[in-house]
């Protein structure tokens, strides 16, 4: 059991670049999100997928798309890089309803750390 | 909007002495709340969960705490070692959310261990 994987680990961007953030996960968990994580701060979320061919809206979903074409994968797009995306992006899935009654069973990826200059 | 903060952005506790962590939220509505450590380079990883309807719950050296009078949360952690040095972070399931299980975070407290 893999968990949740991200590539790549880091990523220089120029402005104006695209690219995209893979997150793959082999636990079969239906939910899946991508967070970013800017420094010194708590995560906040991007989109959120509760199933294949379902996805919504978080906090902060300008300048980014996600589809959720299977279970296991979650790509996070960027089109247009700025540097404001300039951040640790977090994927991370769970199961949900959970296992037990009282965890709701995330679990995170190692992150991927992009800069955009 | 509604958010997760914490107190103290840093914390420094000698080795073999209890820490505490604290958290304000000011969703009134969260149902479930969760500590999160986080190691430099690495994901948050799950520490200990408490759900609105309890106000204390036990785990290996860690114990939470859940004021919902003043929207006030606490981690301990007995007997600090080196290796709960890491950010730790509180955040929340809004009952509104539950369904998608959204967290929202707070803003961190570094913990540092002294030997």
């Amino acid at each position: 059991n893999a968990g949740v994987t991200q590539t790549p680990k880091f990523r220089i961007l120029k402005i104006g670049q695209s690219m995209t953030l893979q997150c793959t996960q082999d636990m079969n968990h239906n939910y899946m999100y991508w967070y970013r994580q800017d420094p010194g701060m708590g995560l906040k979320l991007i989109y959120y997928s509760v199933g294949a061919g379902i996805t919504d809206k978080g906090e902060v979903p300008n300048g980014y798309n996600v589809s959720r074409s299977t279970t296991e994968d979650f790509p996070l797009r960027l089109e247009l890089a700025a540097p404001s995306q300039t951040s640790v992006y977090f994927c991370a899935s769970r199961v949900y309803p959970p296992d037990r009654l009282s965890y709701y069973g995330y679990t995170f990826g190692s992150g991927t750390r992009l800069t955009v200059v | 909007g509604e958010s997760v903060g914490l107190h103290l952005p840093t914390l420094s506790v000698q080795e073999g002495d209890n820490s505490i962590i604290n958290c304000a939220y000011s969703n009134s509505a969260s149902d479930y709340f969760i500590w999160y450590k986080q190691e430099s380079g690495k994901g948050p990883q799950f520490i200990i969960d408490i759900r609105s309807n309890m106000d204390k719950r036990q785990g290996q050296r860690v114990t939470v705490l859940l004021n919902k009078t003043v929207k006030h949360l606490s981690l301990q952690i007995a007997a600090t070692q080196p290796g709960d040095s890491a950010v730790y972070f509180c955040a929340e399931i809004p009952l509104i959310y539950n369904q998608g299980g959204k967290l929202i975070f707070g803003q961190g407290t570094e913990l540092s261990v002294k030997p």
